[in-house]
């Protein structure tokens, strides 16, 4: 099915460990984005794309990077996680404004556990 | 800075009954577009129902309607007919012109049988 492929669904990391969250969608979105959901603080915005090769911050950049070497793929990566990226985190796509389905298409979320 | 509030926490309702979640934004554009989605406790995010700023008349899909109020910028949900179904959490998000989405902090919705 079309949509957005997101893995792992779950994984435990230690402190200082790295990791990269994987984000594939093949519906030729041109914008992708990355947010974290902690508990009475809603969806915040980590990273964004609005195409290939272009990528900028969002509201809580730190301690996560970003690439968009494809409109297909846009991985997040953990350098050094610590407890407090303990969260949910979805990557999200959409076309832009003005074209039908300008709404964003989820993935299914990863839930991170830092110990 | 864009900024959307929804001050209803939880709220609960009666299968059969009409339940309203409320949402206002803050923003100094004119063009932009307001959704709804709803996350049941599979965590997926479900697009419930969007508004173009510029269209006058409120969206409907099915059960689902919003209250549009773009002078007071209220957005609120309104589900009729509630089933159980319908328990989630509901967030409110505002699209800006370039692109970017704000969400709100969700409203965990209890349906009770």
């Amino acid at each position: 099915n079309a949509g957005v492929t997101q893995t792992p669904k779950f994984q435990v990391l230690k402190t200082g460990q790295s990791m990269t969250l994987q984000c594939a969608q093949d519906m030729n979105h041109e914008y992708m984005s990355w947010y974290r959901q902690d508990p009475g603080m809603g969806l915040r915005l980590i990273h964004y794309s609005v195409g290939a090769g272009i990528t900028d911050q969002g509201e809580v950049p730190n301690g996560y990077n970003v690439s968009r070497s494809t409109t297909e793929d846009f991985p997040l990566r953990l350098l050094s996680a610590a407890p407090s990226q303990t969260s949910v985190y979805f990557c999200a796509s959409s076309k832009p404004q003005g074209t039908e389905n300008y709404g964003y298409t989820f993935g299914s979320g990863t839930r991170l556990t830092v110990v | 800075a864009q900024t959307v509030t929804q001050s209803q926490p939880e709220m609960s309702v009666q299968e059969a009954e009409t339940v309203t979640l409320s949402c206002t934004y803050d923003t100094s554009e004119s063009d932009y577009y307001l959704f709804w989605y709803k996350q049941p406790p599979s965590r997926q995010m479900i697009l419930v129902i969007r508004q173009e700023a510029y269209k006058q008349q409120n969206a409907t899909e099915n059960r689902f309607s919003v209250n549009f109020q773009k002078a007071a910028k209220s957005f609120s949900l309104k589900i009729s007919d509630s089933q159980l179904g319908d328990a989630a959490m509901y967030f409110c998000a505002y699209r800006r012109t370039g692109n970017q989405f704000y969400f709100g902090t969700g409203t965990s919705l209890t349906v009770i049988p």
